[in-house]
């Protein structure tokens, strides 16, 4: 069975810290893997990934794919109050359709 | 910048009832989807639609389940007999079309079957 895993489920960090969140597969008909981040409602895209080892990046956010071990990470350096959501990650399937993990909660405070 | 919007934000219904959840895609977009998220787990494919037609759907979208692209705007999820355990967010997604493969998602909609 497909399975996207994330760790760690929670996080709680101070303001300026830097933070790792993890994302592992086992997907058959791997095509891409993405990463959102969830506050209240929709999932907002940050980056999509489809090639080993090339860093994608966005101002403090950064990820990057490793296709042979089957994981990603996501970077978030001098984390700030408003990185405080859910970050989903997800993997596309060859038929389409997203499979999700269960999401890693980050909590910044001041 | 273009955005996925869905309506009701919330929803209400009795058990057996049928509710339809609406949907408008960013403008340009030629594929759709509909997730669920059941309160305190993953988010779930549904559908996925293109050029009037369903492509995929997964075990969960049985018959009590159905989608629409009524006009040109529109894309609607129908829940024809709902049940308690249909209590979930509903999130449709569109993305624009060949090689771009980015989902973007709408706010989603609470449905509470009592």
């Amino acid at each position: 069975e497909d399975k996207v895993v994330q760790s760690p489920l929670s996080l709680v960090v101070h303001e300026g810290d830097t933070v790792t969140l993890n994302c592992s597969y086992e997907v058959t008909n791997f095509r891409s893997l993405l990463w959102y981040k969830q506050e209240k409602k929709a999932p907002t895209f940050l980056f999509m990934l489809t090639s080993s080892g090339i860093e994608k990046k966005s101002g403090r956010l950064s990820s990057i794919l490793d296709k042979k071990e089957l994981f990603s990470i996501l970077n978030i350096t001098a984390t700030q109050t408003g990185d405080s959501a859910v970050y989903l990650c997800a993997v596309l399937h060859n038929t389409d359709k997203l499979i999700f993990g269960t999401g890693t909660r980050l909590q910044v405070f001041p | 910048e273009p955005e996925v919007t869905q309506t009701p934000s919330h929803q209400v219904t009795q058990m057996g009832q049928e509710v339809i959840l609406r949907c408008v895609p960013i403008s340009n977009h030629l594929y759709f989807y509909w997730y669920r998220q059941i309160l305190g787990q993953k988010v779930e494919f549904l559908v996925s639609f293109y050029n009037n037609e369903i492509s995929e759907k997964s075990e969960i979208f049985d018959d009590q389940f159905s989608v629409e692209r009524p006009d040109g705007s529109n894309f609607t999820l129908k829940i024809r007999s709902t049940k308690l355990e249909d209590s979930a967010m509903y999130f449709c997604a569109s993305r624009l079309g060949t090689g771009r493969e980015t989902q973007y998602f709408g706010p989603g909609t609470r449905l509470l079957v009592l």
